[in-house]
This record gives C-alpha cells, structure tokens and sequence, in this order.
C-alpha cells in the first residue's frame, strides 16, 4: 500500500529554516508530481508548492522567495525548505502526491501524508 | 481572505440532502477543473471529488460535484453522522496558484 511518510523539526525560532522531508513508499515515484500544503491553528488549506520526479517547481507566489523544494530520485524522497520563519509560518505540513496523466493536475492530491506540526517561537 | 469563498457552516440531520457552495472568479472556478476535499478531526484531508464532477474510487456516490459559471457546489445526499467534517473546494487560480476556499464545517444534527 502506497505511504507517504513525514518528517521534520517542530519547533523552530523565528528567522531559521524550515526543513521537512517525505518519503514514498511503495508505489511510483516518477509518474507524479509531489506537493506541500499547510493548516494554520484553526485555519484553512494553503498550497505551497510542488515538484515533478524531475524536478520542475511550481511555487505559491506568496512564499516563493523563500522556499525551496528538491527531489531525491533515488530515495523516492522530496523537501521543502523555507526560509526566514515567523509566527505565521506556525502550521501543520502536510506532502501529497499530485495525479499526472496527460498532464499534472496540481490539485488532484489523492494520497497524503499524515502531517508534521510545526510551532515558530522565540 | 480566500480567493474561493465558502460559508463558514452548514448543517442538517440524518438522510438529508445537502449543498455546499463555493464561489470564485473567472480565473479559477470559471475556467478550470474544481476539486472537492473532506477532513475529519485531527486527520488530513481526503480526496472527495476530482476535476468537478469525478469521483475517486471508494467515495459513496452520495458525494457530488457541479459547476456553474465561477461557483461550483458539493451535494451529499443521504447525510449520515459520519459526513460530519470540514469541506473545502480547490481549483487554479490562472497564472499564479493553487487556492483553496475557507473551508465549510458540516454538522450532523
């Protein structure tokens, strides 16, 4: 059965560097796009970004000064990193895997991770 | 603010039919597929309708999706106590990114 696995520092100070990684396993790695959405405390979704098997970003404008996200082919892994937090980047991070058949449909997210907390504080 | 806009709550009882709206623009719902998501407390979301009207494999035909200009609606029909949940719509907003609405918090009275 197809997982994908989360992981990442929860708590973190304003004006580090968020760094989350998720993992697939088994299934397919290339053959889809992967994403990053987060939750804020009692708020709704937000999408982050996503990143093809080969590497191809899409980025939420809003965050793209600060993110980065990379492909590990051969761990069938993807990361986000974000830079300069503040109390607004305080969510939960959720990775999903984004449906491609004729093309990637950024929003046809049809497996999720369970979702890594993240707290900013001083 | 969200660029898709959903009312904040919605309810009803058991085996009743139910709509939840969710309003955008030209740029998004107008010209592009919607999706729907359910999430249950304390889980992460679930794919409940995909490219407006479609539904993934395990999903009760009780879920389902219809555009109409920039809104689009999810309608469960037969309500149970286990719908109850948080609903959002999805859809690309032209050019820039992926944008959800609120969210619509659904109770099974």
């Amino acid at each position: 059965q197809v997982q994908l696995q989360q992981w990442g520092a929860g708590l973190l100070k304003p004006s580090e560097t968020l760094s989350l990684t998720c993992a697939v396993y088994v299934g397919s790695f290339s053959g889809y796009s992967w994403s990053w959405i987060r939750q804020s405390p009692g708020k709704g979704l937000e999408w982050i970004g996503e990143i093809s098997h080969s590497g191809d970003t899409k980025y939420n404008p809003s965050l793209k000064s600060r993110l980065t996200m990379s492909v590990d082919t051969s761990k069938n892994q993807f990361s986000l990193k974000l830079s300069s937090v503040t109390a607004a980047d305080t969510a939960v991070y959720y990775c999903a895997r984004a449906y491609c058949g004729g093309g990637c449909y950024s929003l046809f997210l049809d497996l999720w991770g369970k979702g890594t907390t993240v707290t900013v504080s001083p | 603010q969200s660029v898709l806009t959903q009312s904040p709550s919605a309810s009803g009882t058991p085996g009743q039919r139910i709509t939840i709206s969710c309003s955008g623009s030209s740029s998004n719902i107008g010209s592009n597929y919607v999706y729907w998501y359910q999430q249950l407390p304390g889980a992460a979301p679930k794919l409940l309708i995909y490219w407006t009207d479609q539904r993934p494999s395990g999903v009760p035909d009780r879920f389902s999706g219809s555009k109409s200009g920039t809104s689009a609606s999810l309608t469960i029909s037969g309500l149970r106590s286990e719908d109850e949940a948080d609903y959002y719509c999805a859809a690309w907003n032209d050019g820039l990114s992926a944008v959800f609405g609120g969210g619509t918090r659904l109770t099974v009275l």
